[in-house]
């Protein structure tokens, strides 16, 4: 079965800085890849989706990219803000394509 | 429009009680999930309806939980004689699958305490 791996539990940067999030997955290559956030005591928001076919996509200051042949996304945050920590959840639909797969998250900290 | 809707948004009860959680997705949305998300923890899928097909129960831990759906409406997620263990929050979250994928639409949860 799929497995998501983010790369850690808590990331802290500085204010300004590019926090860099990694999801690496193990089996089958899925047709697209999304990113959420979620803020403590609230549901997970979605953020971004990309698909197979593309190798990055843009939206304000978050950027993905999404390398089929090492199995990995990269999440990246330019200019952090304290706003936008937050724990940042990678997912992929199973194989069957009845649900989405979460990964544990990634708990962004950013310190002013 | 709204958003999905959870009820209640806490419940507290003791151990070998039944409780009931409701969802209401969004109007229109075919598709309609349940999460469990322990402490500290990652989403954990517990149950997943389509339309009119068959759920896919897979993700249920064990036959105290059951889910039912009507049609493309409400949902609610039954768990009997609960135990500790299942404290936890209860997500649900609906989507619009199409051929290009889907972005589900989470509610706020219930935060469910078991005494």
């Amino acid at each position: 079965s799929q497995k998501i791996e983010q790369n850690s539990e808590a990331l802290n940067i500085q204010e300004g800085k590019t926090a860099t999030l990694t999801c690496n997955y193990t089996n089958y290559s899925p047709a697209y890849l999304q990113w959420y956030r979620q803020d403590p005591g609230r549901g997970p928001v979605f953020l971004l989706l990309i698909r197979e076919n593309e190798k990055e996509k843009r939206k304000e200051r978050l950027k993905v990219t999404f390398d089929t042949t090492l199995k990995q996304s990269l999440f990246h945050i330019t200019a952090s803000q304290p706003a936008d920590s937050a724990t940042y959840l990678c997912a992929l639909p199973n194989q069957a394509g009845t649900a989405l797969i979460f990964g544990k998250g990634t708990t962004l900290s950013v310190s002013s | 429009g709204a958003g999905v809707s959870q009820s209640p948004s806490n419940k507290v009860t003791e151990k070998g009680k039944d409780v009931e959680l409701r969802c209401d997705p969004i109007s229109g949305h075919t598709a309609l999930y349940w999460y469990r998300q322990r402490l500290g923890q990652g989403l954990e899928f517990l149950i997943y309806f389509q339309g009119n097909s068959a759920p896919d129960k897979s993700g249920l831990p064990s036959d105290r939980f059951s889910a039912e759906r009507t049609g493309e409406s409400v949902s609610t997620l039954t768990i009997q004689r609960t135990q500790q263990e299942d404290s936890a929050v209860y997500l649900c979250a609906s989507s619009f699958p199409t051929r290009s994928g889907e972005t589900q639409y989470f509610g706020p949860g219930t935060r469910l305490l078991v005494l």
